[in-house]
């Protein structure tokens, strides 16, 4: 089945720096990925929609400035979390259709999670 | 913009009684799908309704699809403690290519 890989799993940094997590598609290509983010216990929240070789979609209240998004290739896109803080602390999961309709199911990377000190 | 809450937000049952969540939209949906997230990992894919008054079944697991494409159901009988886990509806709306997650319900089961 498809298979999106996220890495890195977790991730420690101390606050004003910056981290970049990876989200691939192993064995399909995804001109569209999404990125949520879910805190715990609670549901998850769409930050932006990641669209290959173009600008990034981002959701009301997410700063694009913050959160830069980039998709590459039709297998990678990336999330950079910059000038982190205490308060960016948080699940990051990214996501892709195999198939290019809208109803095509979602498969999910495992995750990041983040920690800002 | 389009909500999508589901409840009950958590529910405690013991091992062999039946579960049912309920998912509901402000608009409607072009299509639902439910998910399973167990604790620490990430969402699963468990099945898609697309069509109105649409019941599928897995297994004990069966999903409703309102007439109306606003609501949903997934009803599981006779728990098992490989249930445990958060379910999460999801909705696609007209023109939105990114699904609108559902508040989830976290289900947990005593054996």
């Amino acid at each position: 089945g498809a298979v999106v890989s996220q890495h890195p799993s977790w991730v420690i940094c101390k606050s004003g720096t910056s981290v970049k997590i990876e989200c691939r598609s192993l064995d399909f290509q995804a001109t569209t990925m999404f990125w949520y983010r879910q805190f715990p216990k609670q549901s998850l929240m769409l930050m932006a929609t990641s669209n290959e070789g173009s600008k990034a979609t981002y959701e009301q209240g997410v700063e694009k400035d913050k959160f830069l998004i980039n998709h590459a290739s039709l297998t990678l896109s990336t999330l950079t979390v910059t000038s982190a803080h205490p308060e960016d602390s948080s699940f990051y999961i990214c996501s892709a259709r195999e198939g290019q309709g809208r109803n095509s199911p979602l498969h999910f990377g495992n995750g990041t999670r983040l920690t800002v000190t | 913009g389009q909500q999508v809450m589901q409840i009950p937000q958590y529910q405690h049952v013991q091992e062999g009684e039946d579960f049912t969540t309920y998912c509901n939209s402000s608009t409607t949906l072009s299509n639902i799908q439910w998910y399973k997230q167990r604790p620490g990992g990430h969402p699963v894919f468990l099945i898609q309704l697309v069509k109105s008054g649409e019941v599928k079944k897995q297994k004990r697991l069966t999903f409703q699809f309102g007439e109306a494409k606003k609501n949903s159901s997934l009803h599981i009988t006779a728990t098992q403690t490989t249930d445990v886990g958060t379910y999460f509806c999801a909705g696609g709306g007209a023109g939105r290519r990114a699904l609108t997650f559902g508040s989830g319900t976290r289900l947990q089961v005593q054996p």
